[in-house]
């Protein structure tokens, strides 16, 4: 079946403007995750969801950053007032589960690059 | 927490040999989950293997094995009969507490496959 569909997969923009990055999960997976990559801090993790229980945010770096999952399903990961050190690739992932051993299976990524 | 490290930047192999990548964690928690991850230069996560820390046995997937020292805290991966097509990154995720969110990776390893 179809993967976790992210878009768009490149994203140019100007520092201070704000960004929305779009992350489709595989259906019938409940979990939802969003990293960032980049090459100075590897790949951090960003913020969970699972089903109807409040997220995790523990990982946004900042208050310019926010997350919602609608209906169960789309994500959208908001940056609000872009830096350049938001510069990275951020990479989307949903699981069938959460229990050990349920793999995440991640999206190509949106490269973000801010000017 | 998790704390994941991956020794070798870079690695070279010859085609049709097996190579080892190394993997060591740090964690208190007794129940955690290791899995490795394949990220070729077009970007996306490929999801290779997972070893459970209760685990009996050492996990295998095709060409790919997980040597999994409790004692040692290492959890190597195992690439027989190597393909020009594993030339990628290669990364070593934890997570502890039974779930599967909140991966730590490590910095990964560049495998190149030599003709």
């Amino acid at each position: 079946g179809a993967g976790v569909s992210q878009s768009p997969s490149n994203k140019v923009t100007e520092k201070g403007k704000d960004v929305e990055l779009r992350c489709d999960p595989i259906s019938g997976h409940t979990a939802l995750y969003w990293y960032r990559q980049s090459l100075g801090q590897g790949l951090e993790f960003l913020i969970y969801f699972q089903g109807n229980s409040a997220p995790d945010k523990s990982g946004l770096p900042s208050d310019r950053f926010s997350a919602e999952r609608t209906g169960g399903s789309v994500s959208t990961l908001t940056i609000q007032r872009t830096q350049q050190e938001d510069s990275a690739v951020y990479l989307c992932a949903s699981s069938y589960r959460t229990a050990s051993g349920s793999p995440l299976h991640f999206g190509n990524g949106t490269r973000l690059t801010v000017t | 927490a998790q704390k994941i490290t991956q020794t070798q930047p870079g690695m070279f192999v010859q085609e049709k040999e097996a190579v080892t990548l190394d993997c060591t964690y740090d964690t208190s928690d007794p129940s955690y989950g290791l899995f490795w991850y394949k990220q070729p230069s077009s970007g996306e996560m490929i999801f290779l293997i997972y070893q459970g820390s209760y685990d009996q046995q050492n996990a295998t997937e095709g060409r790919y094995s997980l040597n999994f020292q409790k004692a040692r805290k290492s959890a190597n991966l195992v690439i027989s009969a190597s393909q020009l097509g594993d030339s990628a990154m290669y990364f070593c995720a934890g997570a502890s507490g039974g779930s599967n969110y909140k991966l730590t990776f490590g910095k990964g390893t560049l495998l190149t496959v030599n003709p």
